[in-house]
């Protein structure tokens, strides 16, 4: 079954201390991106890759790292979490090339203490 | 910098009823997306347009792109309760096929039976 895992889905955490979300796809998707979606201010992108080694910023890239060494894998890093960065996280990935989809993961919701 | 409108911010129509849903952009639009969420869980890709006048559809959901590219417009017909939910449009702004999204405030949908 095509789909994109995130984990974990739920996080209480305190500032400062590191934390990484996983997103993993298992459709051999070129195109991944972290969201995230803040009520009053939407959904907003955050980074997102278009092929392994390949990541560049998208709206609100402060505060938030990434690393796109597998295909599959695209990991969101919080060096230092502050209390600005509760929010509801998603994980998508995309294939190109004709099929046009997108791939949603289940969602993170993140608190920060 | 470019922004999606989306209108109307919410809506609530009888069971059988057609809804339009509209998305417009200050900028060319390459790569106009439909996505689907119910609250607070993942979104559901709905399909994308890219060509200007190009016509999508899926089951009874139809999106258009309007000639100009800067507006797409999403129709359901004989609305049913399944399809109640928060309507979102998103946009590629890195030139097409890059993945560099933004997105609109979103539409919410009631449909009542």
């Amino acid at each position: 079954e095509a789909q994109v895992t995130q984990n974990p889905r739920y996080l209480i955490t305190v500032t400062g201390k590191k934390l990484t979300v996983t997103c993993s796809q298992n459709m051999n998707h070129e195109y991944m991106s972290w969201y995230r979606q803040d009520p009053g201010l939407g959904l907003r992108q955050i980074y997102y890759s278009m092929n392994v080694e390949v990541t560049d910023k998208g709206d609100v890239p402060e505060g938030y790292k990434v690393s796109r060494k597998e295909k599959r894998n695209f990991p969101l890093i919080l060096e230092s979490p502050s209390p600005n960065q509760t929010s509801l996280y998603f994980c998508a990935s995309t294939s190109w090339g004709g099929a046009e989809t997108q791939y949603f993961g289940p969602g993170t919701r993140l608190l920060v203490l | 910098s470019q922004e999606l409108e989306q209108s109307p911010q919410s809506l609530i129509v009888q069971e059988g009823k057609n809804l339009t849903i509209n998305c417009t952009s200050s900028k060319t639009l390459y790569g106009l997306y439909w996505y689907k969420q119910k609250y607070g869980e993942g979104l559901i890709f709905l399909m994308m347009l890219q060509k200007g006048g190009e016509e999508k559809s899926h089951e009874k959901i139809t999106a258009k792109l309007d000639e100009k590219k800067q507006q797409s417009s999403l129709h359901i017909t004989a609305s049913q309760p399944s399809h109640a939910g928060i309507y979102l449009c998103g946009a590629d702004i890195g030139g097409g096929a890059t993945n560099k999204l933004i997105f609109g405030t979103g539409t919410l949908l009631a449909v009542q039976p």
